[in-house]
């Protein structure tokens, strides 16, 4: 059963501070692997990686791959009040329409 | 610029009843998912369309059934709702199977 872990699940940290939140996986012919912003309502699109080894960075925002040990970070430096939200790591995977989703990390910024 | 577009926001059913969720995006994407979201189970995906005409089943089609009207509309239908059936829903589209799939704001149910 394909399957998607993200730790923390729960993470409060002050303004400033840098995090790191961590998603691995097993899943079936693995395709890709999404990060997503969700604050209160609808998922946004923060990165999509498909490749080990190669950084994406958005502004604060960066996430590398491991397809070895089967495993992705999501880093955000200088961390803002702004930044709270869930964050949920997706993997596309399968041979039908599969997008697997973990269970998210709650991050809250206290300023 | 709508995106994925998702009514009712929220609905209050009771066991039994019947509703359709409806969805329209307006990015002309092949693929239409519905999920489910439920509190520490991320989200779970219930039947997806990978084109106009074609629906399959996700990892909890039990008790919903959907229609892909045309290349817009992706309609999933309660038939008799169950309490276990109370969560967030949402819709999502993309283009050709990959990639970054955009949501919609999602309904909110509760089956009492």
């Amino acid at each position: 059963e394909d399957k998607v872990v993200q730790s923390p699940l729960s993470l409060v940290v002050h303004e400033g501070d840098t995090v790191t939140l961590n998603c691995s996986y097993e899943v079936t012919n693995f395709r890709s692997l999404l990060w997503y912003k969700q604050e209160k309502k609808a998922p946004t699109f923060l990165f999509m990686l498909t490749s080990s080894g190669i950084e994406k960075k958005s502004g604060r925002l960066s996430s590398i791959l491991d397809k070895k040990e089967l495993f992705s970070i999501l880093n955000i430096t200088a961390t803002q009040t702004g930044d709270s939200a869930v964050y949920l790591c997706a993997v596309e995977a399968g041979y039908g329409q599969n997008f697997v989703f973990g269970p998210g990390t709650r991050l809250s910024v206290l300023p | 610029n709508a995106g994925v577009t998702q009514t009712p926001k929220f609905q209050v059913l009771k066991t039994g009843q019947s509703m359709t969720l409806q969805c329209a995006q307006d990015m002309n994407h092949n693929s239409m998912y519905w999920y489910r979201q439920d509190p520490g189970m991320g989200l779970r995906l219930i039947y997806y369309s990978a084109s106009e005409g074609t629906t399959d089943k996700g990892e909890v089609p039990n008790g919903y059934n959907v229609s892909r009207l045309n290349k817009r509309e992706f309609s999933l239908r309660l038939e008799s709702a169950a309490p276990s059936q109370t969560s967030v829903y949402f819709c999502a589209s993309n283009r050709d199977r990959a990639g970054e799939a955009f949501f919609g704001q999602g309904t909110r149910l509760t089956v009492v």
